[in-house]
């Protein structure tokens, strides 16, 4: 059992270019969510999908996109990357029971110069 | 709206000493689940104790307890007996049951246990 997979684990980008972070859980799981957490701000949630076929949309979700093909992957796509994009993101998963534990990822470190 | 409030940004305590973190949270929602995160160095997030609302005895994994007052929406996180190993940022968490699988988060406190 892997659990949460991100990847790459770290990241540089020029202004403008864009990208895919890729995130990938083996427990079948429905639900599945991004978070961007930033210094003195927590964890803020981007995205979010209960299912393949289904997301929605978090917190601070402009200038980001998402899909849900299958129950395993969630990747979250960059389209123009801005240096305010410079953060540490996250990936989690769980049941969709009320009260589940969220499994995170280990991370992925973007800076956008 | 639902909001998690964590108000000491950092603490510090001695080996083996204990130490309390707060949390307050503020909610409509009569049934929820809180969470206790921590997030070593290692940036991975590990849960560390989770309290439901509907039940009145305080959640308890080991030398982690939590303070939990409904009524004062209210969700301390004790740790007795501090480890080196326990040097790290902890995240309170709360979401409410019936209404999805949203998570919401404090802004962390960063806890260092000092040799």
């Amino acid at each position: 059992n892997a659990g949460v997979t991100q990847t790459p684990k770290f990241q540089v980008l020029k202004t403008g270019q864009s990208m895919t972070l890729q995130c990938a859980q083996d427990m079948n799981h429905e639900y599945m969510s991004w978070y961007r957490q930033d210094p003195g701000m927590g964890l803020r949630l981007i995205h979010y999908s209960v299912g393949a076929g289904i997301t929605d949309q978090g917190e601070v979700p402009n200038g980001y996109n998402v899909s849900r093909s299958t129950t395993e992957d969630f990747p979250l796509r960059l389209l123009s990357a801005a240096p305010s994009q410079t953060s540490v993101y996250f990936c989690a998963s769980s049941k969709l029971a009320g009260g589940s534990e969220q499994y995170f990822g280990p991370g992925t470190r973007l800076t956008v110069t | 709206a639902q909001t998690v409030t964590q108000s000491q940004p950092e603490m510090s305590v001695q080996e083996a000493e204990t130490v309390t973190l707060s949390c307050t949270y503020d909610t409509s929602e009569n049934n929820y689940y809180l969470f206790w995160y921590k997030q070593p160095p290692s940036r991975q997030m590990i849960l560390v104790i989770r309290q439901e609302a509907y039940k009145q005895q305080n959640a308890t994994e080991n030398r982690f307890s939590v303070n939990f007052q409904k009524a004062a929406k209210s969700f301390s996180l004790k740790i007795s007996d501090s480890q080196l190993g326990d040097t790290a940022m902890y995240f309170c968490a709360f979401i409410p049951f019936n209404t999805g699988n949203q998570f919401y988060f404090g802004t962390g406190t960063s806890l260092t246990v000092i040799p």
